[in-house]
């Protein structure tokens, strides 16, 4: 049973447009959220994390929701750019266990 | 560079081989882990360390999985009698302390025929 989903496997946007990449997860102890940008041939990048006692954190155009009670959260790209373009992974921890768990990633496609 | 390396970046090898996959992370970083990254799915979590401790290594596959980091730097993870199975992307990651943001390689992609 997965326990990270992201259940979109791509998105197209256009530039200047949101860009709204949605994460949904089962288990409770999950108590820290993070995203991830991966471009090919590269390893996963930190983008920016939530703690669960917060439902919102900001980082210039990224910002992160978390829904504890639908357990969802989104990330929120404003505005979104060409370079923007990229594989996007969800990932939730356990902090007393300290190892992340995956979604599936969702490939997000910024048009000119 | 000071980012994590990983070598060989990419790895053939014939169903019953054994391969050594190599990780150099980041000068100073206590915390070191690997992920295995199926094509098409994300990274799933495959052992911990702390320096030279292996303290979690619940994500390995199988026996034939083993990772080491003798000397609480560079790291090296051995798959023996490889199955196709076994066919997926390999990352390392660093940090700090284990719930500190991980660094990540660019992986090696191992394809078993």
């Amino acid at each position: 049973d997965q326990q990270v989903k992201q259940n979109s496997p791509s998105l197209s946007v256009q530039e200047g447009r949101i860009s709204i990449l949605n994460c949904d997860y089962t288990n409770s102890m999950f108590d820290y959220f993070l995203w991830y940008k991966k471009y090919p041939a590269e390893g996963p990048t930190f983008l920016i994390s939530i703690s669960s006692i917060k439902d919102k954190n900001e980082d210039g155009r990224f910002t992160v929701f978390l829904n504890k009670s639908a357990k969802h959260l989104s990330l929120h790209i404003v505005p979104s750019q060409p370079g923007d373009s990229a594989v996007y992974f969800c990932a939730a921890d356990n902090t007393n266990a300290g190892k992340s768990t995956f979604g599936d990633g969702t490939t997000l496609t910024v048009k000119p | 560079g000071a980012g994590v390396s990983q070598s060989p970046r990419y790895k053939v090898a014939k169903r019953g081989q054994d391969v050594a996959l190599r990780c150099d992370p980041i000068s100073g970083h206590v915390s070191l882990f690997w992920y295995q990254q199926a094509l098409g799915q994300g990274p799933e979590f495959l052992t911990y360390f702390q320096n030279e401790a292996q303290l979690d290594k619940s994500g390995l596959p199988s026996d034939r999985f083993f990772a080491e980091r003798p000397e609480g730097s560079v790291s090296t993870l051995k798959i023996q009698r490889t199955q196709q199975e076994d066919s997926a992307v390999y990352l390392c990651a660093s940090s700090f302390g284990r719930l500190d943001t991980q660094y990540f390689g660019p992986g090696t992609r191992l394809t078993v025929l």
